[in-house]
């Protein structure tokens, strides 16, 4: 594809009830990251994955989070029993390998009620 | 892993002058130096990037100066417009064991008055 694509765009759940937030990447990148920004935040980091390297999980905020990717490509985000301070924008990103631009998807905004 | 910090959170100018984001970063071993621009509603995107071996960049009204002794970076932006406006992050990657990570400054709102 021409970039990289989230999708839902959009994200209305109830509370306690599971999501699944899924990021397509540019083909061919190695490099997979997921952030969440809630509003007026900034970029907080929650996991990163590198070709085939064990992920980076450090920014996982609790155990109700994971993420996972198939692959090597499509990238999936996985917020169990959500809580309304889950509600934010969950951003994607890919790069091509080490030290090169990092493109980022247009996100999911995810409310929870 | 790196630790990224970036000064001012907030800056206001006037139409023309100059703004300038310094940022520090932690890891000596880093080697590659992003700023991303995120206008209101929008994906953050890259406006200019330096690595190691060098000390400046410049892209027509933007430049980015990287000093490794002192282990800081700064972005400059000239003759600033209303479109300037926008968040600013620098970030920084560590190439140890967390295999090229990049890290992000807490983010700048620059905002431009006409």
């Amino acid at each position: 594809g021409a970039g990289v694509s989230q999708s839902p765009s959009n994200k209305v759940t109830e509370k306690g009830k599971d999501v699944e937030l899924r990021c397509d990447p540019i083909s061919g990148h190695t490099a997979l990251y997921w952030y969440r920004q809630s509003l007026g935040q900034g970029l907080e980091f929650l996991i990163y994955f590198q070709g085939n390297s064990a992920p980076d999980k450090s920014g996982l905020p609790s155990d109700r989070f994971s993420a996972e990717r198939t692959g090597g490509s499509v990238s999936t985000l996985t917020i169990q029993r959500t809580q309304q301070e889950d509600s934010a924008v969950y951003l994607c990103a890919s790069s091509s390998g080490l030290y090169t631009e990092a493109f980022f998807g247009q996100g999911t905004r995810l409310t929870v009620v | 892993g790196e630790n990224v910090e970036q000064h001012p959170s907030t800056l206001s100018v006037q139409e023309g002058d100059s703004a300038v984001i310094k940022c520090t970063y932690s890891d000596s071993a880093s080697n590659y130096f992003p700023w991303y621009k995120q206008e209101l509603g929008k994906r953050p995107q890259l406006i200019i990037d330096i690595r190691s071996n060098v000390g400046e960049k410049k892209d027509q009204r933007i430049a980015v100066t990287l000093n490794k002794t002192a282990k800081h970076f700064s972005l400059h932006i000239t003759e600033t417009q209303p479109e300037d406006s926008a968040v600013y992050f620098c970030a920084a990657t560590d190439r140890g064991s967390t295999l090229g990570r990049l890290y992000f400054g807490r983010g700048t709102q620059l905002t431009v008055w006409p």
